[in-house]
């Protein structure tokens, strides 16, 4: 079973930030949380990770707790083509082997 | 750079029937996995290989689904028999040396309608 929460839809004006929302209550001290998203009828891209600092690359940014139980992903300047099932993951087992177990993720709309 | 190709795109089969999947994945990428996305779910693990070896399998229906990936390059994903929950996208995916699932590049995947 995923080991995430997130909320099943959230919407977003255009040009807005989004802050897509995730629970992970029960990570352990040396797993990663990941984000993916998946565009209609395409496979998952991957996003962003991090452990426990807050992380920024050109697509996003990530926000996870101090205590390390949620973390937020902020798309800066949402446009239509952010809409998306945006999936939250903490990665179980080893650096090796680790595999990513998605759950349901959260559907984005961005609205003009 | 080349993405991970995946044939075919589409296929219709009856129940009962045999069906398999190829997967080219990103040259230079050691770890390949499978995964089967129900609508509406998402994606599964099926199968994660190492080169050559298997990973991880424990997701894998093995009384009817079996992987092999050759050479540890290209990889088939084969059902036989097919039954009709086995309707969804099965997604291959490839990672490069290293830290494997840090950043997994998907295939197009191969939507697959069992009727």
């Amino acid at each position: 079973d995923a080991k995430t929460t997130q909320p099943p839809s959230m919407d977003c004006a255009e040009g807005r930030a989004a802050n897509l929302p995730c629970n992970h209550s029960t990570i352990s001290g040396n797993e990663y949380v990941y984000w993916y998203r998946q565009i209609h009828s395409q496979g998952p891209q991957y996003i962003i990770h991090g452990l426990k600092n807050n992380e920024t690359n050109e697509m996003a940014s990530l926000i996870i707790t101090e205590d390390r139980k949620s973390s937020t992903l902020i798309l800066p300047h949402a446009t239509l083509r952010d809409t998306a099932v945006y999936y939250c993951i903490v990665r179980v087992g080893s650096s090796n082997t680790g595999k990513l177990i998605f759950g349901q993720g959260t559907t984005l709309q961005v609205k003009p | 750079e080349a993405g991970v190709a995946q044939s075919p795109r589409y296929k219709i089969i009856e129940k009962r029937q045999s069906v398999a999947f190829w997967c080219n994945p990103i040259s230079g990428h050691a770890t390949l996995y499978w995964y089967q996305q129900i609508l509406g779910q998402g994606p599964k693990l099926l199968i994660q290989f190492q080169n050559n070896g298997v990973v991880d399998d424990s997701q894998l229906p093995k009384d009817r689904f079996s992987a092999e990936r050759l050479k540890g390059v290209d990889s088939t994903l084969k059902i036989q028999p097919a039954k009709l929950e086995d309707s969804a996208v099965y997604l291959c995916a490839s990672s490069p040396p290293g830290l494997a699932g840090q950043e997994q590049y998907f295939g197009p995947g191969t939507r697959l309608t069992v009727t």
